[in-house]
């Protein structure tokens, strides 16, 4: 069946540092990638999508690049700002399976 | 803000309780789920509707009792629930089931409490 990686949390950066947290999937064909952020006592927010091979997605200064050839979704974010502490879910659908797939989250912390 | 509602933000009740959560959505979105999720772990899918008809039912035990009365209202009835059950609550909508390219939207979750 699909599954999703993500890099172990929690992650703790310093304001301004480059962020990048891993996300690799396993699933037949070609499945639509997402990544949702889940800010404190809030819900999950879409913070960018790709649905095919090459597609970057891009919101907030985050980005994401599905790469078919490693099956990846790394998000990434040149300068982290303390707004930007959330916990952040990669996620996929795939073609004939209706359920979104998520990873198991990773727990980014900024400071100021 | 977001476009999927939910009513309560917050709820407590007794296992003898009956109480129901409400989702709504006014973007025609034809689809329509429930997730269950824990603390410091991703949500889990409960019930998928499609054309106000339930499509998937995880095997969630019959105190949770799901009902789309309309294509823009879930409802989650909840009966003698046991505090394991306690958990933030996610209603989430996409246009079609099928339209794989689409993201679910998510609403900000009830956050219930069983004591």
């Amino acid at each position: 069946g699909d599954s999703v990686t993500q890099m172990e949390g929690p992650v703790t950066l310093s304001e301004e540092a480059f962020l990048t947290i891993n996300c690799t999937y396993t699933a037949t064909g070609y499945p639509s990638l997402f990544w949702y952020v889940q800010y404190p006592g809030e819900g999950l927010q879409l913070l960018l999508k790709a649905t095919k091979a090459d597609d970057k997605g891009s919101n907030k200064g985050f980005e994401a690049t599905y790469r078919k050839e490693t099956t990846s979704f790394h998000l990434e974010k040149g300068s982290v700002q303390v707004s930007d502490s959330a916990v952040y879910f990669c996620a996929l659908i795939n073609f004939g399976n209706e359920k979104l797939t998520f990873g198991t989250g990773t727990r980014l912390t900024i400071i100021p | 803000d977001t476009e999927v509602t939910q009513t309560p933000k917050h709820l407590v009740m007794g296992m003898t309780n009956k109480k129901s959560l409400k989702c709504e959505q006014h973007m025609g979105h034809r689809a329509m789920y429930w997730y269950k999720q824990k603390a410091k772990k991703p949500p889990e899918l409960m019930f998928v509707y499609s054309y106000e008809k339930l499509s998937i039912n995880e095997s969630v035990p019959s105190r949770f009792s799901p009902e789309c009365p309309n294509s823009s209202l879930l409802n989650l009835h909840l009966h003698a629930l046991q505090p394991e059950d306690s958990a933030l609550y996610l209603c989430a909508s996409r246009p079609l089931l099928r339209e794989y390219n689409s993201p679910l939207h998510f609403g900000n979750g009830t956050r219930l409490t069983v004591t």
